[in-house]
């Protein structure tokens, strides 16, 4: 596809359960990204992948929350053992070159995850 | 660290009217400023940025923004709104001075256009 997809694009979850979000990002992006988005907020920074290196995760909120891009293209999230005020939309984006100049983000569609 | 203030959470305004959306971002030396346009469902989209030179910024969908130094904002405008322009809108700033090209985002302004 033309641009950046996320599943699944919900997910409701139980606290306690692990979730995995995936992102695929444009083809030939170098640069990854994740957000959180709570409701009514506006998007948080979460953690940037250069290729397969993660070099920033300081945005991670806890050691619950780990990502990964194995092969430097598709990345996953994984929260494990999901609290409700993990709730929100995880944003992805990815952009063309690294992050020492600027390059526009291409978002993707988020996926909205409830956990009750 | 930067921030961003988005000075309204709620904007509604009658279709063909003008309208503007107010960002103010904290001090930095120097800086990148941008906009963002969300729908429902969607992802974000980039209206315009400032990066350096002209302070008048045009984007797409006949949005422009205009960069004040002294006053720290960079509020989006636009002559004429659409039914269609209704949706949220992210004002974002990052510090490239400080190394950083992420950006840091407001709460959102929630544009509704009314016929």
């Amino acid at each position: 596809g033309a641009g950046v997809s996320q599943s699944p694009r919900y997910k409701v979850a139980k606290r306690g359960q692990d979730v995995a979000l995936r992102c695929d990002p444009i083809s030939g992006h170098v640069s990854l990204f994740w957000y959180q988005q709570a409701l009514g907020q506006g998007p948080e920074f979460l953690t940037y992948f250069q290729n397969e290196a993660q070099l920033d995760k300081s945005g991670l909120p806890s050691d619950r929350f780990f990502a990964e891009r194995p092969e430097g293209s598709v990345s996953t999230l994984k929260i494990q053992r999901t609290q409700q005020e993990d709730s929100a939309v995880y944003l992805c984006a990815s952009s063309l070159g690294v992050s020492g100049t600027y390059n526009e983000q291409f978002f993707g569609p988020g996926t909205r995850l409830t956990v009750l | 660290a930067q921030s961003v203030t988005q000075l309204d959470s709620q904007v509604p305004v009658f279709e063909e009217a003008p309208v503007e959306l107010r960002c103010n971002y904290s001090s930095s030396v120097s800086v990148y400023l941008f906009w963002y346009v969300q729908y429902p469902n969607q992802g974000l989209q980039l209206l315009l940025k400032y990066l350096s030179g002209s302070t008048l910024v045009k984007g797409i969908n006949g949005f422009e923004a205009e960069f004040n130094k002294s006053q720290t904002s960079f509020h989006l405008r636009k002559p004429s709104v659409h039914i269609s322009d209704t949706a949220e809108y992210f004002c974002a700033v990052s510090d490239p001075a400080g190394g950083s090209y992420i950006p840091t985002f407001g709460r959102g302004t929630s544009l509704i256009v009314h016929p």
